[in-house]
């Protein structure tokens, strides 16, 4: 069973301040995607990542792909009150397409 | 494009009866997986729909069934509701099997009492 342990399950940070979210696995990934979700609503996808070592910047928003495709990151500079949500990341594999393994998620507060 | 669009957003079932659920996929889109978010357990993979075909399926109880039509567009039952059973149902879409990348509709909050 592919599991993601995603760190730290809750965030409460001051606007302006930086942080990075972690999603870990001891399985290889074919592709990681991250997914943002506010209460009530369904995830809405930010990125996908699928080359070992992979970074994409989205505004402040840094991505990367470990080099060995089981691990990722998230950093997020200057934080905004508007990046408040759960941040989830999902993993995809070759070997079972059509069902993505998720992580708990990370809870993420900005304080204006 | 319309997005992925769940009906209904709320339902509120009593212990015992049954519920369907049903997902419209973006237009192209032929993949359909369904996924139960609870605070406690997290987003589970119910199953993936393909060509009216389930391709796979997670560890749900047999209560837990769903189909997809010849337009994409899917369902799914739960019979014998639990009060275990209430969470958020989430359908995503994605244009073909193999590509992970998937669009979130907004979801079926289903309560049971």
């Amino acid at each position: 069973t592919q599991l993601l342990e995603q760190s730290p399950q809750f965030l409460s940070i001051q606007e302006g301040e930086n942080l990075t979210v972690y999603c870990n696995s001891s399985s290889v990934f074919s592709s990681l995607q991250w997914y943002r979700q506010e209460p009530g609503e369904g995830p809405v996808l930010l990125v996908t990542v699928v080359t070992g070592g992979e970074v994409k910047k989205l505004k402040r928003l840094t991505f990367q792909f470990g080099d060995a495709r089981k691990d990722s990151s998230l950093h997020i500079t200057a934080a905004q009150p508007g990046d408040t949500g759960l941040y989830l990341c999902a993993g995809g594999s070759n070997t079972n397409a059509g069902k993505s393994t998720f992580g708990d998620g990370t809870t993420l507060t900005v304080k204006p | 494009k319309a997005g992925v669009t769940q009906t209904p957003r709320y339902l509120i079932k009593t212990r015992g009866q049954q519920v369907t659920l049903s997902c419209s996929p973006i237009s192209g889109h032929r993949s359909v997986s369904w996924y139960q978010q609870t605070p406690g357990q997290g987003l589970q993979f119910l199953f993936e729909y393909f060509s009216e075909t389930q391709r796979n399926k997670g560890n749900f109880p047999g209560r837990f069934s769903g189909r997809q039509f010849s337009n994409s567009r899917s369902e799914m039952n739960v019979s014998t509701l639990e009060l275990g059973d209430s969470a958020l149902y989430l359908c995503a879409s994605s244009l073909a099997r193999g590509l992970t990348e998937a669009f979130f509709g907004q979801g079926t909050r289903l309560t049971v009492v």
